[in-house]
């Protein structure tokens, strides 16, 4: 059964840059069925997806994000990773990675996210 | 960013049918259909319904997906407890080239 896991720092500091990774398990990333994306959440608020990326590293990003957006994959690994620059407290947010079709909708495998807090 | 409409809430008494909407235009469900999460609170997402309304596997037939237009509707029938929950539908803007979620329907059981 397919698996996601995020990782990374649950602290930030303003200005800075967040990053963090999604490991695949118990299935290739390198599939040309889906795509990988990641989609965050803000206490209190409701969803909003950030970007996403095929295999081969090509990507979608959300315009009004994409300026400080960078999303990677790392085949070998199977992950893919975000990169979230000059970061401020309105990032604040629970991060999720999850598969997506190749149209872009999410599927039913997401990981348990992650909350990031950005404060000094 | 423009994204989908969806009722802040929907109140519902057990055993009863709720129909939750989700309202956008011909760029995102009118012309790409909706898929539908269920989200109970400290939770990660649950898929639905698939943008052209097929159930994941495991989901049960108590909730069904529809679109009529540019307004997709999630209907669940036998309101149970554990239905009480956040319910937020997806789709992908062309115009926008963007994913669009609404802002979501907390519903609650009665």
């Amino acid at each position: 059964q397919l698996q996601l896991q995020e990782s990374g720092p649950g602290l930030v500091k303003p200005s800075e840059t967040l990053f963090l990774t999604c490991t695949v398990s118990g299935g290739s990333i390198s599939t040309t069925r889906y795509y990988w994306g990641w989609i965050r959440q803000p206490p209190g608020k409701g969803l909003e997806w950030i970007g996403s990326i095929f295999y081969s590293g090509s990507t979608y990003y959300n315009p009004s994000l994409k300026s400080r957006v960078t999303i990677s994959v790392d085949t070998s690994k199977n992950q893919f990773s975000l990169n979230l620059t000059s970061v401020t407290a309105a990032d604040t947010a629970v991060f999720y990675c999850a598969k997506m079709t190749t149209t872009l909708y999410p599927t039913d495998s997401w990981g348990q996210g992650i909350l990031v807090t950005v404060s000094s | 960013q423009a994204g989908l409409t969806q009722p802040p809430s929907v109140s519902k008494a057990l055993r009863q049918t709720a129909t939750l909407t989700c309202t956008g235009n011909s760029n995102n469900v009118g012309n790409q259909g909706a898929g539908w999460l269920q989200q109970h609170q400290g939770h990660p997402p649950k898929l639905l319904s698939y943008r052209n309304n097929d159930r994941p596997s495991g989901i049960s037939e108590r909730f069904s997906a529809s679109r009529s237009g540019n307004t997709a509707s999630l209907t669940i029938t036998g309101l149970q407890a554990e239905d009480e929950a956040d319910y937020y539908c997806s789709a992908w803007d062309s115009s926008l080239n963007s994913v669009v979620f609404g802002g979501g329907t907390k519903l609650t059981v009665l």
